[in-house]
């Protein structure tokens, strides 16, 4: 079975400029997050989606942070402008659930490092 | 979001059990207990869950006590690959949509 897949791997921006990352996660999967990792910190999460509608974004800065999710597939989350402090690890995961028993499956990350 | 305590870095030697601990003393009842590690250069992967009663599964054991106000996670035979932070997170019952919430966690050191 594929699992979430993630792009790019790593970036590297200069701040004030805009970045995004790509999300494509488990087929059949309803459910999508979008979480922030600074090194040294558990990951804390930015946005839920439910199919292709927001059901958490309490934790994302929505002055700088944007993200979408496509006919309830792939999403992507957006940057712009980057600041400093935006320097992490950036994880989606996907599940097939989305109540309390429902079990996140996490990509591997896009690491941006913010100049 | 009910809190979780865990010891900021625990060791071990190899294929010797583990007990992992974590309180959570202002857990309510419909919260369930549950355990996700992070591997080095990783995300997060499922481990178990539990709500009142003792869990095992291939990976781990999931020890809950009779009060809920704690619980352990047990690798019976602890591996080099098993070295990873290992989070104990409340997940709400009462809630639709089961929001995730990681703390600090528990980083692991296995000895060879």
């Amino acid at each position: 079975e594929a699992g979430v897949a993630q792009s790019p791997r790593y970036k590297i921006i200069e701040k004030r400029q805009s970045v995004a990352f790509w999300c494509n996660p488990i087929s059949g999967h309803a459910t999508l997050y979008w979480y922030q990792q600074i090194l040294g910190q558990g990951p804390k999460l930015l946005i839920q989606f439910q199919n292709n509608g927001v059901v958490d974004d309490s934790q994302l800065p929505k002055d700088r942070f944007s993200a979408e999710r496509l006919k309830g597939v792939d999403s992507t989350l957006k940057i712009q402008p980057a600041k400093l402090e935006d320097s992490a690890v950036y994880l989606c995961a996907s599940s097939l659930a989305s109540g309390v028993l429902g079990k996140l499956f996490f990509g591997s990350g896009t690491q941006l490092s913010v100049l | 979001d009910a809190k979780t305590t865990q010891p900021n870095s625990m060791e071990s030697n190899e294929e010797e059990p583990v007990h992992l601990p974590c309180n959570h003393s202002t857990i309510s009842g419909t919260d369930y207990i549950h355990w996700y590690r992070q591997l080095p250069s990783q995300g997060p992967e499922y481990v178990i869950h539990g709500l009142t009663s003792n869990v095992n599964n291939r990976m781990a054991s999931l020890a809950i006590a009779e009060d809920r106000k704690s619980s352990t996670l047990i690798l019976h035979r602890a591996t080099l690959r098993d070295a990873a932070v290992y989070y104990c997170i409340l997940r709400a019952g009462g809630t639709s949509y089961g929001k995730l919430t990681f703390g600090q966690g528990t980083i692991l050191t296995v000895h060879p």
